[in-house]
């Protein structure tokens, strides 16, 4: 059973670009959330999807933006990219939203804003 | 003030110790109190969650919640070179929003 999965690994961009990461949750969940972990520090939430809605955002600018399919999966787009968003973007997923509902973490996506 | 606090460390142990890794946090609504594990170029997983003040204990790991005094414990008994990663404590806020400490980084020397 695959695990979650997050693509690309790696990604290098520019100030001002706009970046799309995309996330395979584990089989069978249907929630997934999305985290910015700068280095060195804890991850930050950024929003959760579930039936394809934004259900909580954290306190990230509109520059955040996702999207859930039909098939669970979601992306998270970044617009107007800044150098501070140089992170590693975690996806989680979990079966349900209550809070003792695992999530489970992909490897990330690091990003590099130059 | 962040609303939970945790020593980044780094912390360096012989193989064989017990450690004790510690969060403090401000919001009195938590209700849950996780403890997440994270090797490099890994992401995050969950090694115990506790809801109330007490002890639990999971094989060489065990956590502690002191709700009085706002303050996690996570201890590891027998420490191994393969507990060397980041631990982080984290608190869900609302359904599924998890407010995450710093992360402690700790080595286990054999």
């Amino acid at each position: 059973d695959a695990g979650v999965t997050q693509s690309p690994t790696h990604l290098i961009k520019t100030r001002g670009q706009q970046v799309t990461l995309r996330c395979s949750p584990k089989s069978g969940h249907d929630t997934v959330s999305w985290y910015q972990q700068a280095l060195g520090q804890g991850p930050q939430f950024i929003f959760q999807y579930y039936e394809e809605e934004e259900r909580q955002r954290g306190n990230f600018p509109d520059r955040f933006s996702g999207h859930q399919f039909p098939n669970y999966s979601s992306e998270l787009n970044v617009n107007a990219l800044l150098l501070g968003d140089s992170a590693l973007y975690l996806c989680a997923s979990s079966l349900g939203q209550r809070p003792t509902d695992t999530q489970y973490f992909g490897p990330g996506t690091r990003l590099t804003v130059l | 003030q962040k609303e939970v606090e945790q020593d980044p460390g780094p912390l360096s142990v012989p193989e064989g110790a017990i450690v004790s890794l510690n969060c403090t946090y401000s919001n009195s609504a938590f209700q849950y109190f996780m403890w997440y594990r994270q090797y490099s170029r890994k992401g995050p997983e969950l090694l115990m969650y506790t809801y109330s003040s007490g002890n639990k204990e999971d094989g060489r790991f065990t956590a502690q919640v002191d709700k009085s005094s706002k303050y996690i414990s996570l201890f590891i008994r027998d420490s191994q070179p393969s507990d060397s990663a980041t631990y982080l404590c984290a608190m869900p806020q609302g359904a599924q929003k998890l407010v995450f400490g710093q992360g402690t980084r700790l080595t286990i020397n054999p």
